[in-house]
């Protein structure tokens, strides 16, 4: 595609609930990333895919937190038995080969958890 | 552990005004630079990207410079506009790390 993109766009669940977010890397990408970016906070690194692989897992806030990537393009973030402290934008980024490459960023999923 | 501080927080200019955002970070060994910018309830757009042998990076009116020895960067733009609008980020890529730490953002207002 044209970018990254990410869906669902927007995301409410009730506390305890699990959800699955999703990030469409652009085409040829081998490098993956997830941030989060909470109210007021700057943005957090979560973890790093090249290929299918995650060399790079140490910002996962906890073991409820977890993340694929298959086919070496699409990646899903899944958070177990969501907590209110969750809530936050969630944003996926790609880029060509990893580091000294330039990142390209989607538009995000708003996660609220209630 | 690398930080990245952006000064100043927020900045209002009237249109027309040249400006600088400010963008330091600690720890001087990094692979590279990347300033982005970011609309209020979007994603990043990717603006400039300065690799650590570079010194400037230009496009249209931005300019983006990098002084890796003393850890420091700045955002250069010309004749501001009111679509200038938003907050502007930078991070830095560490050595030996594939993951960018970024600063908390100058959130700028361009005013007609």
């Amino acid at each position: 595609g044209a970018g990254v993109s990410q869906s669902p766009s927007n995301k409410v669940t009730e506390k305890g609930k699990d959800v699955e977010l999703r990030c469409d890397p652009i085409s040829g990408h081998t490098a993956l990333y997830w941030y989060r970016q909470s109210l007021g906070q700057g943005l957090e690194f979560l973890i790093y895919f090249q290929g299918n692989s995650a060399p790079d897992k140490s910002g996962l806030p906890s073991d409820r937190f977890s993340a694929e990537r298959t086919g070496g393009s699409v990646s899903t973030l899944t958070i177990q038995r969501t907590q209110q402290e969750d809530s936050a934008v969630y944003l996926c980024a790609s880029s060509p080969s990893g580091v000294g490459t330039e990142a390209f960023f989607g538009q995000g999923t708003r996660l609220t958890v209630v | 552990k690398q930080e990245v501080t952006q000064i100043p927080a927020a900045l209002s200019v009237p249109e027309g005004e040249n400006l600088v955002l400010n963008c330091s970070f600690t720890d001087s060994a990094i692979y590279n630079l990347q300033w982005f910018r970011q609309d209020p309830g979007k994603g990043l757009t990717s603006l400039l990207l300065i690799q650590s042998s570079q010194r400037e990076q230009t496009s249209g009116r931005l300019n983006a410079s990098l002084d890796k020895s003393s850890g420091r960067s700045t955002l250069y733009i010309a004749a501001s506009q009111p679509g200038d609008s938003a907050t502007y980020l930078c991070a830095v890529t560490q050595g030996g790390s594939e993951k960018l730490v970024f600063g908390k953002g100058t959130k700028l207002t361009v005013n007609p």
